[in-house]
């Protein structure tokens, strides 16, 4: 039923290595958000982007790096992986002028 | 930021019973959603109440908001086994669309 997509749904790299969340709506938001999330714990904004070209780093400091050349793409990139980024990583969109989220299945990534 | 508090942390109840599970928040508000979260899974968007609006119905849940309080509750009527999951409460101030997420609550439904 999603209609943003998020992959892998899991990951698990060694230290060092580069790695690509993918994230993907088919519903045209303009708005697209990437929050962090530890297992049983709140969710921290990491990422946003209002539209494509834009983006913008969110509350929680991360070594993440986003970029938004089409709509419906909205890709996080980590330069060199660490145990510290382990986490759930989890992607949403919303439509300008609406306030509701929708979310992606997230990807649990593993840094080992 | 604003992030929210809900309470209690953790609920469990029997099948049939009502949930009820509070958030409080620190600054003015836009508006305020309550999202369900089941385990490992992304967020999925159950209701949204308004800065001008007190109580608001959907199905089995009713949201009421009371914002001299700074607080909202989120009641769930008749629960389900199915209902089983963590419920955020988040938060929109001024001209911004980003939401502030509070702790959640983590709900059990005992059949």
């Amino acid at each position: 039923e999603a209609d943003i997509y998020q992959t892998p749904r899991y990951l698990v790299i060694g230290t060092g290595k580069k790695i690509t969340l993918e994230c993907s709506q088919t519903m045209g938001h303009d708005k697209m958000y990437w929050y962090q999330q530890d297992p049983g714990m709140e969710l921290h904004l990491i990422h946003y982007s209002y539209g494509v070209n834009s983006t913008e780093k969110g509350d929680l400091s991360s070594e993440s790096t986003v970029s938004r050349i089409r709509t419906e793409h909205f890709p996080l990139t980590l330069e060199s992986a660490r145990p510290s980024h382990t986490s759930q990583y989890l992607c949403a969109s919303s439509e300008s002028g609406s306030y509701g989220y929708t979310f992606g299945s997230g990807t649990r990534l593993t840094v080992v | 930021s604003q992030q929210g508090e809900e309470d209690p942390q953790a609920l469990s109840i029997q099948e049939g019973e009502n949930a009820t599970m509070n958030c409080s928040y620190k600054t003015s508000i836009n508006n305020l959603q309550w999202y369900r979260q089941n385990s490992g899974r992304g967020l999925v968007h159950l209701i949204l109440i308004r800065s001008n609006e007190r109580e608001k119905h959907s199905g089995r849940l009713r949201v009421t908001l009371d914002t001299s309080k700074k607080s909202s509750s989120l009641l769930i009527t008749a629960s389900r086994a199915a209902d089983t999951a963590s419920y955020f409460c988040a938060t929109s101030e001024g001209g911004a669309n980003n939401l502030f997420f509070g702790t959640g609550t983590r709900l059990t439904v005992i059949p």
